[in-house]
């Protein structure tokens, strides 16, 4: 009973670099998401996925790309990482009304 | 675009009963969340409430619902040290696409022993 796996857990990150966050669920849900948090901000949207082969930006979409590689996988993407990408990551699905299913978070610092 | 609003902190002593307030501005909200994050976890779904319901109890929690003024409350009675931790509140409903969320930005509750 995995629910969504997230990886990394940590990263460190130089300005200008990329990297790949990725996320995998196993409990067939059709849509993904992508959030950052942020102290005394909650939430906010990155990108998500209705369904299989769909993606459309969310709140703070600027600077970030996704890919939902097949119904399981959803990726988020830094192409030139910045100071203020310095966040925590989670990914999460669901399925109709039930309520998303976190996974544990990427903690990421950009320096 | 729509909102959810909590207040930041809530403290109580241990076994007395702690009540975290939300209020939201979506008007055709079909379901209201509560979720839990303890910390350096991802958050966890407490209970959900349709819309069209006015109270949900489940063992220590009880989630009341004010539709007419876009209220909702968390209520856990016999608060323990266990229950230290942030409460999102998050609606999702028509206005929002029909399947995205919008959480609040969290109560931090603290349990005094």
């Amino acid at each position: 009973n995995a629910g969504v796996t997230q990886t990394p857990k940590f990263q460190v990150l130089k300005t200008g670099q990329s990297m790949t966050l990725q996320c995998a669920q196993d409990m067939n849900h059709n849509s993904m998401y992508w959030y950052r948090q942020d102290p005394g901000m909650g939430l906010r949207l990155i990108y998500y996925s209705a369904s299989e082969g769909t993606t459309d930006k969310g709140e703070v979409p600027n600077g970030y790309n996704v890919s939902r590689l097949n119904k399981r996988e959803f990726s988020l993407r830094l192409e030139s990482a910045a100071p203020s990408q310095t966040s925590v990551y989670f990914c999460a699905s669901s399925q109709g009304g039930d309520g998303y299913t976190f996974g544990s978070g990427t903690r990421l610092t950009v320096v | 675009g729509e909102d959810v609003e909590q207040s930041l902190f809530l403290s109580v002593r241990e076994g007395d009963s702690s009540v975290i307030n939300c209020t939201y501005t979506d008007s055709s909200s079909t379901y209201l969340y509560w979720y839990k994050q303890e910390p350096g976890a991802g958050l966890q779904l407490l209970t959900y409430i349709f819309s069209n319901m006015d109270m949900k109890q489940d063992q220590r929690l009880t989630v009341l619902l004010n539709k007419k003024d876009k209220h909702l409350s968390l209520r856990i009675a016999d608060t323990q040290t266990g229950d230290s931790a942030i409460y999102f509140c998050a609606e999702r409903g028509g206005n929002t696409g029909g399947f995205k969320t919008i959480f609040g930005a969290g109560t931090r509750l603290f349990v005094k022993a």
